[in-house]
């Protein structure tokens, strides 16, 4: 069975451009999370969906930051425009949304910002 | 609000057993999650504990009590790949808060 597939894996920007990054589930996972994470730190949730209906995205910086999740599947999470604090890990993790609840995780986006 | 509190660094050494604290507070709670993270990789799931106890699985263990808002994870008979972060994750109403990591060094 295939992970949970993230690309780009690296993307180097200069400050005020745009940058998407791109999520492919666990085939069947309802859930579909993206995080942030800084070096040193644990995961802190941006976005949550269950299919395509955005449940949780109190922590999204809405003035830069969106996200899709087009027919409940593929997602994508935009920035634009990048700011320098921007550069960090993005990672997208689904759930087949049982009572476990475990995350599968991708293996992220290092985004560097010039 | 929620916490969650790991010591942010350990090392042992190869062959031996190490433990690693976590202790939260949270407005809710429906489980308790430890991942592993390797340096520039996704974390990986190792354990889950929903009751209080001991949950044992090869060389890694989890306990949790509950009433005391803690867990910890024991990871016995060390070996070099052992080195990563161990996260510490409440489940809470299919939201995860994480904490910081505990950065575990092993040594020869």
């Amino acid at each position: 069975e295939a992970g949970v597939v993230q690309s780009p894996r690296y993307k180097i920007i200069e400050k005020k451009q745009p940058v998407a990054f791109w999520c492919n589930p666990i085939s069947g996972h309802n859930t579909l999370y993206w995080y942030l994470q800084n070096l040193g730190q644990g995961p802190e949730l941006l976005i949550r969906y269950e299919n395509e209906e955005a449940v949780d995205d109190s922590q999204l910086p809405k003035d830069r930051f969106s996200a899709e999740r087009l027919k409940g599947v593929d997602s994508t999470l935009k920035i634009q425009p990048a700011e320098l604090g921007d550069s960090a890990v993005y990672l997208c993790a689904s759930s087949p949304g049982t009572a476990t609840g475990e995350l599968f995780f991708g293996e992220g986006s290092r985004l560097t910002v010039l | 609000g929620q916490n969650i509190d790991q010591p942010t660094e350990m090392t042992a050494t190869e062959g031996a057993i190490v433990q690693i604290n976590c202790t939260y507070q949270t407005s809710g709670f429906n489980g308790l999650f430890w991942y592993q993270q390797h340096a520039g990789e996704a974390p990986t799931f190792l354990s889950y504990n929903v009751l209080d106890g001991l949950e044992e699985k090869g060389r890694f263990s989890s306990f949790l009590s509950r009433s005391k808002g803690y867990s910890y994870l024991l990871l016995k008979e060390l070996q070099m790949k052992d080195s990563a972060s161990y996260l510490c994750a409440v489940y809470n109403f299919n939201k995860f808060y994480f904490g910081s990591g505990t950065k575990l060094n092993v040594k020869p």
